[in-house]
This record gives C-alpha cells, sequence and structure tokens, in this order.
C-alpha cells in the first residue's frame, strides 16, 4: 500500500535560520497528490499547501514545497523560522485516480515536531 | 470554512467501558474520518465513511466500531475500552476525495484507566 516517510521526528532551530523538513512518498500510481498539514498546539491539524504537478513550486505562508515524482519526495521549506513556525507538520498522500478499495484515503506520515528558539 | 465539531473534548473511562465519540460537519461533505494521534505514530486512521450508511475500514480498525448516520452525524464507538485506546482522536470531513482538503475538529482526548 501507500506510505510517508518523514524522517525527522523532531527538528530544533534557532529564528531566522531556514527550514527543511523532508518528505517522501511511496504509491503504485502514477497521479499522486501531496499534502502538508500543520498541527498548532490546542489548535485543529490544518492544511498548509498541496500539489499534484510535477516539478512546480507550492508556496503559502511563506512556506513553499515543490513535487519531485523522479525521486518521489515534497520537502517543506522556508528560508526564514519564526518562532510562530513552531508546531507538528505532517506529510500526507492521496491517490487522486484510484478507484480501488482505498479511494478517498489519506496517508499520513508519522510527522515532525518543528521547534524554534530564539 | 468547513465547521466539524467533536463531542466530547476530553472522556475518561474505565478498562472494558463503552465510549461513544460523536462528530458532525455542516458542510455537506460526502467523506468523513476518525483518526487517533500518537506520539511516534503521527495521525492513523481508524475508519472513514463516504455517505450515510457507508463504513470503510482504516489502518488501525481493531477495538473500533463507526457508524455514519446521516450526512452529517459520524459516531466511533468503543465496546470495552482498553488502555491501548488511550489517544486523541480527531474527526475530519472532506467534500470529495484525492485532491481534497480534510477539514479536523478540535479533537476528543480519551483516558481509559
Amino acid at each position: 500500500g501507500d506510505s510517508v516517510t518523514q524522517t525527522e521526528g523532531l527538528v530544533t532551530l534557532t529564528e531566522g535560520l531556514p527550514v527543511m523538513l523532508n518528505c517522501t512518498y511511496q504509491t503504485i500510481y502514477s497521479n499522486p497528490f501531496l499534502f502538508w498539514y500543520v498541527h498548532y498546539l490546542n489548535e485543529s491539524p490544518r492544511l498548509l499547501l498541496k500539489s499534484s504537478t510535477d516539478n512546480k513550486r507550492t508556496e503559502h505562508q511563506g512556506f513553499h514545497a515543490t513535487l519531485h515524482k523522479s525521486s518521489s519526495s515534497f520537502h517543506l521549506q522556508k528560508s526564514s523560522a519564526q518562532l510562530s513556525d513552531s508546531a507538528l507538520y505532517y506529510c500526507a498522500l492521496s491517490d487522486r485516480f484510484n478507484t480501488g478499495a482505498n479511494t478517498g484515503k489519506l496517508t499520513f506520515g508519522h510527522g515532525t515536531i518543528l521547534r524554534v528558539h530564539p | 470554512e468547513a465547521a466539524v465539531t467533536q463531542s466530547p473534548r476530553n472522556k475518561v473511562t474505565v478498562t472494558g467501558g463503552n465510549v461513544t465519540l460523536s462528530c458532525r460537519q455542516t458542510n455537506s461533505h460526502n467523506y468523513m474520518y476518525w483518526y487517533r494521534q500518537d506520539t511516534g505514530h503521527g495521525l492513523r486512521l481508524i475508519h472513514y465513511s463516504y455517505g450515510a450508511g457507508n463504513l470503510q475500514i482504516g489502518d488501525v480498525p481493531d477495538g473500533y466500531k463507526a457508524t455514519r448516520t446521516t450526512q452529517e452525524d459520524f459516531f466511533l464507538l468503543l465496546e470495552l475500552a482498553s488502555p491501548s485506546q488511550t489517544s486523541l482522536y480527531f474527526c475530519a470531513s472532506s467534500e470529495d476525495w484525492g485532491e481534497n482538503t480534510l477539514y479536523f475538529g478540535a479533537g476528543t482526548r480519551l483516558s481509559v484507566l
């Protein structure tokens, strides 16, 4: 079945430094949809950005990611970390044209906690 | 923005107890989901549904039942709760599958003693 791998469980950064959270995926389907969800403490998880277009940069709220089908990756980046970016970040995968048993299923990675300190 | 309401927000029960978690969404979304969130495991799908009366099995269904009574309401049932089911539970909904955004509720924190 589908899988999503986030290699870092915890990333600790000093404010102002660049952010990169890794995400790779496995799927048998050729048209995956990739998402980044963010979960701030005491709030609900919510969508940060998403993409299904190969090699096209997607941006939202200062974060960006590019889907690279050749390497099955969708890494999340930001040029300069802010204290308010501290949160749990999930990468997730959906198969847009999957009409089999797993229709409608979104597969999440284990999540990466980002902690930004002064 | 889609509204997803979960109740209760916190629940404490004993081993062997019977628990029902409720979820209601008010945007006529077709899909509804139950996830549990645990440190080191992230969000894991328990059950989901694409309409009233429909139920699909997720990745960690053991010990859980679910029922979608209407377009708006999706319930998660733990009939014999165990300590391993202590977790933070999230309900979510989406209009359709594939590219569509999931909208999450505020979560229910369940403790099984």
